[in-house]
């Protein structure tokens, strides 16, 4: 069965400054999707970026880029020039061809002014 | 398009009564998941709809709970006789017809049941 697991309960990081989000996950299957979706207190769930495991590229939106080593099954996400706006939960979800999303516990990121 | 959204958003109930949630999903999505969200975890999916049929339910769905979609447009999740241990976020998602090799789900705001 598929698992994902993300170790980091919690993270915090001063305004401005980078953090990485860790994920790990067990799967046989080749083809499958990864994602990372945000959830800021009382409101939904939205996406922040995917990678599609056939691609090697690493995948990028804005202050929002991966690291996915498909060898080790890490699929890490590294905020860049974090914001207020940035803190909520982070979920780590996948893919394959179910359909049905497999998430992570989740990590608290807090960001400091 | 406004989005996945889901009613009530809030849901208070005694031990034993049933209650019914609905979704709605955004209008051209062919594809409706249902999910549960418990406190400190992720969500863990329940069932999942293609237009009107229901192709696949979690071993967490307990013949308590049961889902529609009829028409393959919006979709209801009943829990009957429900148990503090169904205490939750139900949480609705949607995705298109399955394009570029994968499906982005689009989540709703969830409703948040309280089994007292």
């Amino acid at each position: 069965a598929q698992t994902v697991t993300q170790s980091q309960p919690e993270m915090s990081v001063q305004e401005a400054e980078t953090v990485t989000l860790s994920c790990t996950y067990d799967t046989s299957e080749s083809d499958y999707y990864l994602f990372w979706y945000k959830q800021p207190p009382s409101r939904q769930m939205i996406l922040v970026i995917r990678q599609e495991a056939y691609k090697q590229q690493n995948a990028t939106e804005n202050r929002f880029s991966v690291n996915f080593q498909k060898a080790a099954k890490s699929f890490s996400l590294k905020i860049s020039d974090s914001q207020l706006g940035d803190a909520a939960m982070y979920f780590c979800a996948y893919t394959s061809g179910t359909y049905k999303y497999i998430f992570g516990t989740g990590t608290r990121l807090k960001v400091l002014a | 398009d406004t989005g996945v959204s889901q009613n009530p958003r809030h849901k208070i109930t005694k031990r034993g009564q049933n209650v019914t949630f609905r979704c709605d999903p955004i209008s051209e999505h062919n594809r409706l998941y249902w999910y549960r969200q418990t406190l400190g975890q992720g969500p863990e999916f329940l069932t999942y709809f293609q237009n009107e049929a229901q192709l696949e339910k979690s071993r967490l769905l307990s013949d308590r709970f049961s889902a529609e979609r009829p028409k393959g447009s919006f979709s209801t999740l009943e829990i009957q006789r429900t148990e503090q241990g169904d205490s939750a976020m139900y949480l609705c998602a949607s995705s298109a017809p399955r394009d570029r090799g994968y499906n982005e789900q689009f989540f709703g705001p969830g409703t948040r049941l309280t089994v007292l």
